[in-house]
């Protein structure tokens, strides 16, 4: 069985150009979660869809972000314009759909974002 | 609101020492509690977990750790440690409701010598 797999490993951009970032979750996972971890600081969440809606985009920090999930299938991390302060290293996430109530996620490795 | 605060950002220990990674938490509310595991070039992937019962967990390759609810911790053990246990750990809460939405330590560097 295939992980979560994310694209790309590694981003840099200019202040102000915009990035996708994109999660393919493991078949059959319903939730599927972005996190973030700014360097030195925790991993933070950012929202959490089941299937292809929002179920919880309370992390999001400004409208800057935009995430989607076409079909309930993959999913995409939109930042526009990029800002300095969104460095950082994003995590995608998934689960079964009563996975989620354990809190048992499989994470992938990670989309480093350099924003100069 | 939880918090979570892992008391130590990096621990080096020697091959075949013992090892415990403190975290203590604070939440109005009952949570569960996770450690998650990064090594290095890989995604975090769950270690072990609390959610109800035994106070005392075991997790994969040989870590186990203990629910003190009184002293709001669950620190994170092993009795001897393999160079292979290097990786960044992470201690997180969820409350009942959050259907997957951890809250994060600022996590933990263990680095076993040999």
């Amino acid at each position: 069985e295939a992980g979560v797999t994310q694209f790309p490993s590694h981003s840099v951009i200019e202040k102000g150009q915009t990035v996708t970032l994109r999660c393919d979750p493991i078949s059959g996972h319903d939730n599927l979660y972005w996190y973030r971890r700014v360097m030195g600081k925790e991993i933070k969440f950012l929202l959490h869809f089941v299937k292809e809606s929002k179920q919880d985009e309370s992390g999001m920090p400004n409208n800057r972000f935009l995430a989607e999930r076409t079909g309930g299938t993959y999913s995409t991390l939109k930042v526009q314009p990029a800002e300095l302060e969104d460095s950082g290293v994003y995590f995608c996430a998934s689960s079964r759909r009563l996975a989620g109530l354990t809190g048992e996620l499989f994470f992938g490795e990670g989309s480093r974002l350099t924003v100069l | 609101a939880q918090s979570v605060t892992q008391l130590d950002s990096q621990v080096p220990v020697f091959e075949e020492a013992p090892v415990e990674l403190r975290c203590n938490y604070s939440s109005s509310v009952s949570v569960y509690l996770f450690w998650y595991v990064q090594y290095p070039n890989q995604g975090l992937q769950l270690l072990l977990k609390y959610l109800s019962g035994s106070t005392l967990v075991k997790g994969i390759n040989g870590f186990e750790a203990e629910f003190n609810k009184s002293q709001t911790s669950f620190h994170l053990r092993k009795p001897s440690v393999h160079i292979s246990d290097t990786a960044e750990y992470f201690c997180a809460v969820m409350t009942g409701t959050s259907y997957g939405k951890l809250t994060f330590g600022q996590g933990t560097i263990l680095t076993v010598h040999p």
